[in-house]
C-alpha cells in the first residue's frame, strides 16, 4: 500500500540554523512528491513538488527538497531558519492514476530566537 | 483572487447531532476534493468532485458521511449522527480541470469537535 513516513513529530531548532525534515515514501514506482506547509490559521500551501528530472527541487520561502530513489526519500532542507518558519511541514504523495493525495503525519517546527 | 474558503472555522457539538461543513473554490476550478486529519494522524483523502459528480469517494469513512456539491460551486459535507471519532480537522481543495495532484490549492480547514 501507498504510504508516507515523516519519522519526526516534533523539531525544535534555533533561528539561523539549517534544517532538514526527513520523508519516506512507499510506492510501487516514483509517485509525484510533494511538501506543503501549514502555518496557524492558514491553509496547507504548496513549497515545492518534484515530477522528475533534477532531484534537487527548489521552492518557495527558501525551502528545498532532494529526491534519492534507491532511499525512497524527499527531505526538505532549509540552510538557514528564520522565526516565521515555524508551522507545520507535510510531505505527500501523489500517484499517477489518481487526483488523491497521500500525506504523511506531519512535523512541527518550533523556532527559538 | 480568493482562495478557497471554508466555513465554519470551528465547530463544536454533542455526539448525535448534525454538522454541516461548507467549502467554496476557487472560482473556476472543477475539481473539489475533501480531506480530514483526524489529531495526530495523516490527512486523508475523504472525496473527490468533478463539477457536480462524485468522482471517486472511497474515502468517505461511513454512511454518516453526505458529500454534495449542487451546481458544481460550493460543496458541503455534512455529518450525521456524529460521533467522537468524526472530531479533526477537515480541508477543501480545489483545483483546475485537468489539474490532478499537482495544483490543489488548500483551504485553512473546519476544526471540527465533537463531544
Amino acid at each position: 500500500a501507498q504510504s508516507v513516513t515523516q519519522p519526526d513529530i516534533h523539531i525544535t531548532v534555533s533561528e539561523g540554523a539549517s534544517l532538514e525534515l526527513r520523508c519516506n515514501y512507499s510506492y510501487g514506482a516514483t509517485p509525484y512528491l510533494f511538501w506543503y506547509v501549514q502555518s496557524p490559521g492558514q491553509g496547507l500551501q504548496l513549497l515545492l513538488k518534484y515530477f522528475s528530472g533534477d532531484t534537487l527541487v527548489q521552492g518557495i520561502k527558501g525551502f528545498e527538497a532532494e529526491f534519492k530513489r534507491s532511499q525512497s526519500s524527499f527531505n526538505l532542507r532549509k540552510p538557514s531558519v528564520h522565526w516565521s518558519d515555524a508551522a507545520e511541514y507535510f510531505c505527500a504523495v501523489g500517484p499517477y492514476n489518481t487526483d488523491k493525495l497521500i500525506f504523511g503525519t506531519g512535523t512541527r517546527l518550533q523556532v527559538f530566537p | 483572487e480568493a482562495g478557497v474558503t471554508q466555513f465554519p472555522s470551528h465547530s463544536v457539538i454533542e455526539k448525535g447531532q448534525t454538522v454541516t461543513l461548507r467549502c467554496d473554490p476557487i472560482s473556476g476550478h472543477d475539481n473539489l476534493y475533501w480531506y480530514r486529519r483526524v489529531m495526530g494522524k495523516e490527512i486523508k483523502f475523504l472525496l473527490h468532485f468533478v463539477k457536480e459528480s462524485k468522482q471517486d469517494e472511497s474515502g468517505m469513512p461511513n454512511n454518516r458521511f453526505l458529500a454534495e456539491r449542487t451546481g458544481g460551486t460550493y460543496s458541503t459535507l455534512k455529518v450525521q449522527p456524529a460521533e467522537l471519532e468524526d472530531s479533526g480537522v477537515y480541508f477543501c481543495a480545489s483545483s483546475p480541470l485537468g489539474g490532478g495532484t499537482d495544483t490543489q490549492y488548500f483551504g485553512p480547514g473546519t476544526r471540527l469537535t465533537v463531544l
